[in-house]
């Protein structure tokens, strides 16, 4: 069974661009939760999606989007990059969503900011 | 606000001593999760804990959750070299993560 995927792995961009990161779950899974993951701030909750819906949103500005499609296939879009923005990206794919049901982990993209 | 904080954030451990590690998070929530990262590498899950009064073992580590005092442990039994990672606990309610507890065993 193929774990949770996302593409690129290594990004870099320069302040002002935006991104477009990529998140295939886990076949059968419905959920899929973004966050952010720096050293100073830790990991940090971006928002989650269920059935093509955003059912949940962390506390970052409106420069972060996400969307998911019918295939449970979800982006998450960066406007405006900061060098701030600089991070690991990290997807996790559940069966459902509410975040009650255990949660897997993609690789993560890890983006730079220049 | 949720907080959740994870203490020890940087152990040194011996290998074949034992160690606990612990969060506390501030509000109420009956679910956890620990998760261990390898540098360089995503999260792994390790145990969920669904209730209050919950334990899991899995090899040398167990985890429990005590809901009425907010607080769950991560017991290292007989560490070994393999253990080193950062560990992580989420409060399932609004996935918050505690800053991880950087684990360095050394023989």
């Amino acid at each position: 069974k193929a774990g949770v995927t996302q593409t690129p792995r290594y990004l870099i961009k320069t302040r002002g661009q935006q991104v477009t990161l990529s998140c295939s779950p886990i076949s059968g899974h419905r959920s899929v939760s973004w966050y952010q993951q720096t050293p100073g701030q830790g990991l940090q909750f971006l928002f989650e999606y269920f059935s093509e819906t955003q059912r949940n949103k962390g506390n970052f500005p409106g420069r972060f989007s996400g969307r998911q499609f019918s295939n449970s296939r979800s982006e998450m879009n960066v406007s405006t990059l900061e060098l701030g923005d600089s991070a690991l990206y990290l997807c996790a794919s559940s069966l459902v969503a509410g975040l009650n049901t255990e949660a897997f982990f993609g690789q993560g993209t890890r983006l730079t900011v220049v | 606000e949720l907080k959740v904080e994870q203490n020890p954030l940087f152990l040194s451990m011996q290998e074949g001593k034992n160690y606990t590690i612990y969060c506390n998070y501030s509000t109420t929530s009956d679910r956890l999760y620990w998760y261990r990262q390898d540098p360089g590498k995503s999260l792994e899950s390790l145990f969920v804990l669904l209730s209050n009064g919950a334990v899991k073992q899995e090899g040398r580590l167990m985890a429990s959750l005590d809901t009425k005092a907010r607080l769950s442990t991560l017991h290292i039994t007989a560490a070994v070299h393999d253990l080193s990672a950062t560990y992580f606990c989420a409060v399932v309610r609004d996935m918050r993560f505690g800053a991880g507890t950087r684990l360095t065993v050394k023989p």
